[in-house]
């Protein structure tokens, strides 16, 4: 089945840029969206983008000017970064897929989200 | 951005009890409304989408309605692995938002 897996630094320093890789496995990377979802320790979950696996992006307006998304298909892979940095960034950020259906032929997309990766803290510190 | 509002905030319940969760957004959405279930340290997983299909391999007991702008999540029979907190999140418009969380608390 397929398989969600986030990898980066777990340390940024402040006015940085945060960068953060999820690698699909079990399952190809072609025709899905994919989101990037943050969670601040003890508190609730933000959306903060998706991209598709052509590249289209689409971003959290609260984050839009600081933050792309990029894929490369061939690694199977796509990319989180998030500029200029603060604490307020010390999240654990988590990489998931959209769900998906296809009926008669037709693909349809959503934005609620059906596999996940298992998170990866980031810490913004000094 | 659409506001999620769910009530309450924490519950305390037994095994075996029938829960109630509620989320309101603060304009209609239709019935884009899912719930997930996240246990500590771990990822959310999708309980409901579209207000009230079932994930697949999610046990029947979660169920989901509503429409517009108030919604259920239903837990007919509390079970031990049930304990955990519960997320709405809307699936109309973007930015996608969530509500704040429910925690479901052993009594």
């Amino acid at each position: 089945q397929v398989q969600l897996q986030e990898s980066g630094p777990g340390l940024v320093r402040p006015s940085e840029t945060l960068s953060l890789t999820c690698t699909v496995s079990g399952d190809s990377i072609t025709g899905y969206y994919w989101t990037w979802i943050r969670q601040p320790a003890g508190k609730g979950l933000e959306w903060i983008g998706r991209i598709f696996s052509s590249g289209s992006t689409k971003y959290n307006p609260s984050l839009r000017s600081r933050v792309s998304m990029s894929v490369d298909s061939s690694k199977s892979q796509f990319y989180l970064n998030v500029d200029s940095v603060t604490a307020a960034d010390t999240a654990v950020y988590f990489c998931a897929r959209n769900r998906r259906d296809v009926v008669s032929d037709v693909v349809h997309y959503y934005y609620d989200m059906d596999v996940w990766g298992q998170g990866t803290t980031v810490t913004v510190s000094s | 951005d659409i506001q999620m509002t769910q009530s309450p905030s924490s519950l305390s319940a037994s095994v075996g009890d029938r829960v109630i969760i509620t989320c309101r957004a603060s304009q209609s959405i239709d019935t884009f409304l899912n719930w997930y279930q996240q246990k500590p340290g771990k990822a959310p997983k999708l309980l409901i989408y579209g207000e009230s299909s079932l994930q697949s391999g999610v046990p029947s007991r979660f169920s989901g309605s509503g429409s517009g702008t108030d919604f259920t999540l239903t837990i007919s029979s509390l079970q031990p692995e049930d304990f955990a907190t519960y997320y709405c999140q809307q699936s109309y418009s973007t930015p996608i938002t969530f509500g704040q969380g429910t925690r479901l608390e052993n009594k």
